[in-house]
């Protein structure tokens, strides 16, 4: 099962929208609505920040939202802050009920 | 609440096998998949496998076939990884991960893994 496809970086200014896009097949991404999200400090576990394409759990900023078209899903961050400096990782249940992470995205704030 | 403690760091030669242990607590045991992730230094997550509620079924990645083992320990409410063969390739932070659903919520802190001679 390949990994995901992510652009490996992508960064704003304080304020700003950013999305992240999550690339994969008609088998896992485009298959399901079972898209999810984390994010990830430097040594840190990650953190689950979107589930099942657009949920969000409690806590969990509404800046934070998640979508699905066709095989890529994406998340976008709103008014981004400094704090959301840190790596997100998408993952997909897939058709051989398995799961499959995505390659990770470093969000940098300018 | 919920909380995952792993057991400590290893250090094992090319060939040998290591388990990781996890502590569940806070929640349900038998009522949740576990799943095991692992992070090779600067890399990627890289999801390993899930074993079932109530310990009935495991689904591995085809990538660990025949060489990772999941098994859990319901009095004790304690999942276990263990991963044979290993070689300089696996050295990696390894996690355990409560799946409700589709998804992960609850991680352990992870437990680091070094192969080398």
């Amino acid at each position: 099962q390949s990994a995901l496809t992510q652009p490996a970086s992508v960064s704003g200014s304080p304020g700003q929208s950013i999305t992240i896009s999550c690339t994969g097949t008609s088998s896992d991404v485009g298959g399901y609505n079972y898209v999810s999200w984390y994010q990830q400090h430097p040594g840190k576990a990650p953190k689950y920040m979107i589930y099942e394409v657009s949920n969000r759990p409690s806590g969990v900023s509404n800046r934070f939202s998640g979508s699905k078209s066709g095989n890529t899903a994406s998340l976008t961050i709103s008014g981004l802050q400094a704090e959301d400096e840190a790596d997100y990782y998408c993952s997909s249940y897939t058709s051989s009920s398995t799961y499959v992470f995505g390659i990770g995205t470093k969000v940098t704030v300018l | 609440q919920v909380q995952l403690v792993q057991s400590g760091a290893e250090v094992k030669r090319p060939g040998a096998s290591v388990k990781v242990s996890c502590k569940a607590s806070g929640y349900s045991f038998s009522s949740y998949t576990m799943h095991w992730v692992r992070q090779a230094p600067g890399q990627r997550l890289e999801w390993m496998g899930w074993i079932s509620a109530g310990n009935v079924n495991t689904k591995y990645s085809q990538k660990f076939q025949g060489r990772v083992t999941l098994t859990s320990d319901t009095s004790a409410s304690t999942l276990y990884m263990e991963l044979s063969s290993l070689r300089s390739e696996d050295t990696a932070v390894y996690y355990c991960v409560r799946g409700p659903g589709t998804y992960f919520d609850y991680w352990g802190q992870g437990t680091l893994v070094t192969v080398s001679s």
